[in-house]
């Protein structure tokens, strides 16, 4: 089993439209979260860290469910750049260091 | 200026060539990392640097090598290259603190024939 597993997508919306995203990981003692973009062919960006009370930053919601050991991401109003690919990210507890573990990503294609 | 730059952003090679890809930053930041990106399988750790000198193994470091000769520079080798190393390259750093974010340079992508 994958540590941190996405549904590839793509996710085709239009404009305006309402999408979320999941993400499981299998590291119940996961310590940090994140979601990052990637530009086709371009290096990922932190989006958003992920908190436990859960946090917004304008259109974009993020989540935290530990029982369930999965994160989701909500994207509201969706614009044509927010066409990407949304990376799930995790930082076990056990590693030495606060390593980052990225899940393979969530194509979201958003049209006119 | 980009922060953090890598060269070259492009490679052909043949399978045996030695390759060396560079990365720089101008973040300041101690903490450097080198990883691989294949379709299918995410973004991997090859090597991670905290310190000028420390040099620490990540899932991937066979066939790899890495030198951190400066805080700014942190330097990826593949001493033989092999068609399976074909991949996109990215260099990252960071700062230890809360937020653990990491900053990536603009990539590498190599093609080893």
């Amino acid at each position: 089993r994958k540590e941190v597993e996405q549904d590839p997508g793509p996710f085709n919306v239009p404009e305006g439209a309402t999408v979320a995203f999941n993400c499981t990981y299998s590291n119940s003692a996961s310590q940090s979260f994140f979601w990052y973009r990637q530009d086709c062919r371009k290096e990922p960006k932190l989006l958003m860290s992920v908190y436990s009370s859960g946090n917004e930053d304008g259109r974009f919601t993020a989540q935290l469910n530990r029982a369930s050991q999965y994160i989701s991401l909500l994207i509201r109003d969706s614009k044509l750049s927010d066409s990407a690919t949304y990376l799930c990210v995790v930082t076990p507890m056990n590693t030495g260091f606060q390593k980052l573990v990225f899940g393979t990503g969530t194509r979201l294609l958003v049209s006119p | 200026d980009a922060d953090v730059t890598q060269t070259p952003r492009n490679r052909i090679t043949k399978t045996g060539k030695r390759i060396m890809l560079e990365c720089s930053q101008t973040k300041g930041h101690d903490r450097m990392y080198w990883y691989r990106q294949d379709p299918g399988l995410g973004l991997r750790l090859i090597y991670y640097s905290f310190d000028v000198k420390d040099i620490n193994k990540g899932e991937i470091s066979d066939g790899y090598s890495v030198s951190r000769q400066a805080q700014a520079k942190f330097s990826l080798s593949l001493e033989s290259a092999i068609p399976n190393q074909t991949a996109l390259y990215f260099c990252a750093t960071s700062d230890p603190g809360l937020t653990n974010e990491q900053f990536f340079g603009p990539g590498t992508r190599l093609t080893v024939l």
